[in-house]
C-alpha cells in the first residue's frame, strides 16, 4: 500500500515570495491534516479536512496561509507572502475514518521549507 | 485544553541499555495516546497507541508504554536499545471526536556504542 505523498521534499524561497505544498493522502482516507514543525519542536495542527470539507482551521494563520482540497483526495497548502518564521517542516497525514474510530495518523515524508 | 509534556529535550543511552522516554498530559476527557519515532528527513511513524482497554501497550520495535491514569502518564520504554533507536520521539494525545493530535515537544535519542 502506497504510504502518504509529498512534493516538493524541500524549497527554499526569500521572504515575500509564494510557495504551495502538495499532498497525495493513502487511497481510501478521508480524513486529511496538515501540520508544521518548527525546528527543536512537535508538529503543529494547521488544518484538518473530512473529504473536501474543514474540521479545524484554528491555527490556521489565514491572513498568509490557505489550504484546499477540491475533490476530497489531494491538498494543496499555499503560503503567501512567505515570513522568514514560516521557516519549517510541513507534513501531511491522512487517516481512514476517525469518527468510525479508525484514528491513526499516517504521516507523509514532509516538505522543508526555507525562507531566506 | 489538552497538553502533553515530554521531560528531557535530549537523552543519551548505552547499546543494550534500558530506555525511558517520560510523557505526561493533560485532558478533560478519556485521552486516546500515541508514540510516534521520527528519522532524519523523514515523517513520523506511529509506534504504539493507546486507546481503550488493556494500560500496557506493546509497540513495534520492541517498545510498549504503560498508560497511568492516576499519574497522567505515558511513558515509553524500550528494555535494550539498539543502535537503530537513535531517532526523535513525539508524544501525543488525541483531542475531541476530531481526531487533532497535540504534539509533545519531542525526545531525541542518542544510542552509544
Amino acid at each position: 500500500e502506497a504510504g502518504v505523498a509529498q512534493s516538493p521534499r524541500y524549497k527554499i524561497i526569500e521572504k515575500r515570495q509564494s510557495v504551495a505544498f502538495w499532498c497525495n493522502p493513502i487511497s481510501g482516507h478521508a480524513t486529511l491534516y496538515w501540520y508544521q514543525q518548527i525546528l527543536g519542536q512537535g508538529p503543529k495542527l494547521l488544518i484538518q479536512f473530512q473529504n473536501n470539507g474543514v474540521v479545524d482551521d484554528s491555527q490556521l494563520p489565514k491572513d498568509r496561509f490557505s489550504a484546499e482540497r477540491l475533490k476530497g483526495v489531494d491538498s494543496t497548502l499555499k503560503i503567501q507572502p512567505a515570513k522568514l518564521e514560516d521557516s519549517a517542516v510541513y507534513l501531511c497525514a491522512s487517516s481512514f475514518n476517525p469518527m468510525a474510530g479508525q484514528e491513526t495518523q499516517y504521516f507523509g515524508p514532509g516538505t522543508r521549507l526555507l525562507v531566506l | 485544553a489538552q497538553s502533553v509534556t515530554q521531560l528531557g529535550s535530549h537523552v543519551s543511552v548505552s547499546e543494550g541499555a534500558l530506555v525511558l522516554l517520560r510523557c505526561n498530559y493533560s485532558s478533560s476527557v478519556p485521552p486516546y495516546l500515541f508514540w510516534y519515532v521520527q528519522y532524519p528527513n523523514q515523517g513520523l511513524q506511529l509506534l504504539l497507541k493507546y486507546t481503550t482497554g488493556a494500560t500496557l501497550v506493546k509497540g513495534i520495535n520492541g517498545f510498549e508504554a504503560e498508560f497511568k491514569k492516576s499519574e497522567t502518564s505515558f511513558h515509553l520504554t524500550k528494555p535494550s536499545a539498539h543502535m537503530s533507536d537513535a531517532a526523535e520521539y513525539f508524544c501525543a494525545v488525541r483531542t475531541g471526536g476530531g481526531n487533532k493530535l497535540t504534539f509533545g515537544g519531542g525526545t531525541r535519542v542518542l544510542v552509544k556504542p
